[in-house]
């Protein structure tokens, strides 16, 4: 089975502008969660989607949304970007919700 | 609400020699553990992972974690490290049961000195 795929790897944008970053899981995994990873932060929960509802959130801003459609497939959007957004984000898929999740490679934004 | 602590950010060992990574969490209910690792500029991938039955979990390539439920721990082991080890870890704990998302610890970087 191929892996959690995200897309794009790599991002540059500047302040105010949006992002939208994009998430597919493995075949089968209905859950997908987000990540936002900094070296001052660590790994910080974003939220997370199962059956294309929205289960659980983390402590982030209204900037920062997704969606699930229904082939499972996921988005990030964060809008008016600012400085501290740079960071590595990750997407997790399961097989359902609290199955084990298994990680794509990430996609590193750097706001400028 | 769970949460975890790894006591050490860098952890700096000689290869061949034996390694504990220290993970503790705090929950009052049953809980999920698991072990993550990070390699550079890469995402992460489930090192091993405790759900039930045995407290004492092992992985392929010679790592292991044991469950201890009274000293709320999930110490990371291995023997005898190599320089292909050197990696994040991360440790992280689930509430059992549905829609419970995941906390990770803060991570402990490895480092195998020669």
């Amino acid at each position: 089975k191929a892996g959690v795929t995200q897309t794009p790897r790599y991002l540059i944008k500047t302040r105010g502008q949006q992002v939208t970053l994009s998430c597919s899981p493995i075949s089968g995994h209905r859950s997908v969660s987000w990540y936002q990873q900094t070296p001052g932060q660590g790994l910080q929960f974003l939220f997370e989607y199962f059956s294309e509802t929205q289960r659980n959130k983390g402590n982030f801003p209204g900037r920062f949304s997704g969606r699930q459609f229904s082939n499972s497939r996921s988005e990030m959007n964060v809008s008016t970007l600012e400085l501290g957004d740079s960071a590595l984000y990750l997407c997790a898929s399961s097989l359902g919700p609290a199955g084990t999740q298994y990680f794509g490679p990430g996609t590193r934004l750097l706001v400028l | 609400a769970q949460s975890v602590t790894q006591l050490d950010s860098q952890v700096p060992v000689f290869e061949e020699a034996p390694v504990e990574l220290r993970c503790n969490y705090s929950s009052s209910v049953s809980v999920y553990l698991f072990w993550y690792v990070q390699y550079p500029n890469q995402g992460l991938q489930l090192l091993l992972k405790y759900l039930s039955g045995s407290t004492l979990v092992e992985s392929i390539n010679g790592f292991e974690a044991e469950f201890n439920k009274s000293q709320t721990s999930f110490h990371l082991r291995k023997p005898s490290v190599h320089i292909s080890d050197t990696a994040e870890y991360f440790c992280a704990v689930s509430l059992s049961g549905g829609y419970q998302k995941v906390t990770f610890g803060t991570g402990t970087k490895l480092q195998v000195i020669p």
